[in-house]
């Protein structure tokens, strides 16, 4: 079965601190990997996202790293602020495919 | 430029009762993807709809269905309603053109079922 596996579930970090949430997966025809954001009540928002071409991309705060070979990705969030405390969920997906897989989700907890 | 959009937002129905949730996709996205969340069980594949055509589903029964309109709106049909049923219904739209298609969500419906 096509699955990816996160981790944490769960994170508390200070502000100002660095957040780090990883996922592995074992499709080998994924060839695409998103990360949302997801707030309380709201639909997931798109944040990032990698090809695996590259070993990492970064968009402000945000980082993803990619090693292929492990077949794990990434997603760092640097100088950490309240405002970033929400749910996060990698994806993964095959080109010629339609579907996301997404993992199980990491909340995330930035405190003042 | 509007984003995707869902209707109702919540929505109560009794076991045994039929459920229609509503998406309007990002303008000029042709793909609509329906997803479900439910509590614990993450977000997990349904429907995928393109140019008006089912072009893939997940592992969910036959009592889920939907349908594409030409103006690439969708719904969402679930029927004989069963209490575990209830959870966040989101819908996802994206251009096909582009080579990872990548998907917008909507704020979600939230299905509650009696």
């Amino acid at each position: 079965q096509q699955q990816v596996k996160q981790s944490p579930q769960s994170l508390i970090v200070q502000k100002g601190g660095i957040s780090i949430i990883n996922c592995a997966y074992e499709n080998t025809a994924f060839d695409y990997f998103p990360w949302y954001q997801q707030f309380p009540g709201k639909g997931p928002a798109l944040l990032i996202a990698i090809r695996p071409d590259v070993s990492e991309k970064k968009e402000g705060r945000f980082t993803i790293s990619f090693n292929k070979s492990a077949k794990q990705f990434s997603l760092h969030i640097m100088d950490s602020q309240p405002g970033d405390s929400a749910t996060y969920f990698c994806a993964a997906k095959e080109t010629s495919g339609s579907r996301l897989t997404f993992g199980e989700g990491t909340q995330l907890t930035v405190n003042p | 430029e509007a984003g995707v959009t869902q209707s109702p937002t919540h929505l109560i129905k009794t076991r045994g009762q039929q459920a229609t949730l509503r998406c309007s996709p990002i303008s000029g996205h042709t793909s609509v993807y329906w997803y479900q969340q439910a509590l614990g069980l993450g977000l997990q594949f349904l429907l995928w709809y393109d140019e008006g055509e089912e072009r893939n589903r997940g592992n969910f029964p036959p009592r889920f269905s939907g349908r594409q309109f030409p103006n690439y709106s969708s719904e969402l049909n679930v029927n004989a309603l069963e209490l575990e049923d209830s959870a966040l219904y989101l819908c996802a739209s994206s251009f096909r053109g582009g080579l990872y298609n990548e998907q917008f969500f909507g704020p979600g419906t939230r299905l509650t079922v009696l």
